[in-house]
């Protein structure tokens, strides 16, 4: 597609619910990233896959985060048993280039509210 | 110590003055470095790449001090299209993860 695109772009759960996020990166983007964003907060990291190699999970915040992206396109992260500690924007953005040498595009975005 | 820190702001800025402001980055390793806006309630888009010897795009203009771990960023001519906040932002590692500042705020008043 034209952009990095995100769905839903709103989502209100109940506590303890689990909700899936989804990401469809740009076509033949080889590097996908996972960022999440608190009120008035900076990015966090989250997660990124590049190419076939494994993922990089080390910022997922507990064990009941995880995500995955299937045949090296669409990615869902999940959050499972939700707390309202996890209410935040969560970013998802593509890149061509895997080596950071150049920028990313980003989604605009799911708005998480746990209630 | 963070690894990437601006000053929040917020730079408040008569429309037409100039507007400067720094980061900082604590790896030295890092390589590759970005400057990104992100206006309230919309997505970081990409503004600029930050190169060794300094970039201009139009009115902005971003600079690298390596041996000082610090990038600038300067806007001349403020439109009020440009309040915003800026996010510096520096590659984390070799593959690619970059690290974001929590951003400078910039407003632009008539």
């Amino acid at each position: 597609g034209a952009g990095v695109s995100q769905s839903p772009s709103n989502k209100v759960t109940e506590k303890g619910k689990d909700v899936e996020l989804r990401c469809d990166p740009i076509s033949g983007h080889t590097a996908l990233y996972w960022y999440r964003q608190s009120l008035g907060q900076g990015l966090e990291f989250l997660i990124y896959f590049q190419g076939n190699s494994a993922p990089d999970k080390s910022g997922l915040p507990s064990d009941r985060f995880s995500a995955e992206r299937t045949g090296g396109s669409v990615s869902t992260l999940t959050i499972q048993r939700t707390q309202q500690e996890d209410s935040a924007v969560y970013l998802c953005a593509s890149s061509l280039e895997t080596r950071g040498r150049v920028g990313y595009t980003f989604g605009s975005g799911t708005r998480l509210t746990v209630v | 110590r963070k690894e990437v820190e601006q000053d929040p702001g917020p730079f408040n800025v008569p429309e037409g003055a100039t507007v400067a402001f720094n980061c900082t980055y604590s790896n030295s390793a890092s390589q590759s470095f970005f400057w990104y806006r992100q206006d309230c309630r919309k997505e970081p888009k990409l503004l600029m790449s930050v190169y060794s010897s300094g970039n201009e795009d139009g009115r902005f203009t971003a600079q690298l001090n390596r041996a000082s771990q610090y990038i600038s960023l300067l806007i001349r001519d403020s439109k009020l299209s440009d309040s915003a906040t800026y996010l510096c932002v520096v590659n984390a590692d070799s593959w690619g993860k970059l690290q974001f500042g929590a951003g400078t705020q910039v407003v632009v008043t008539p």
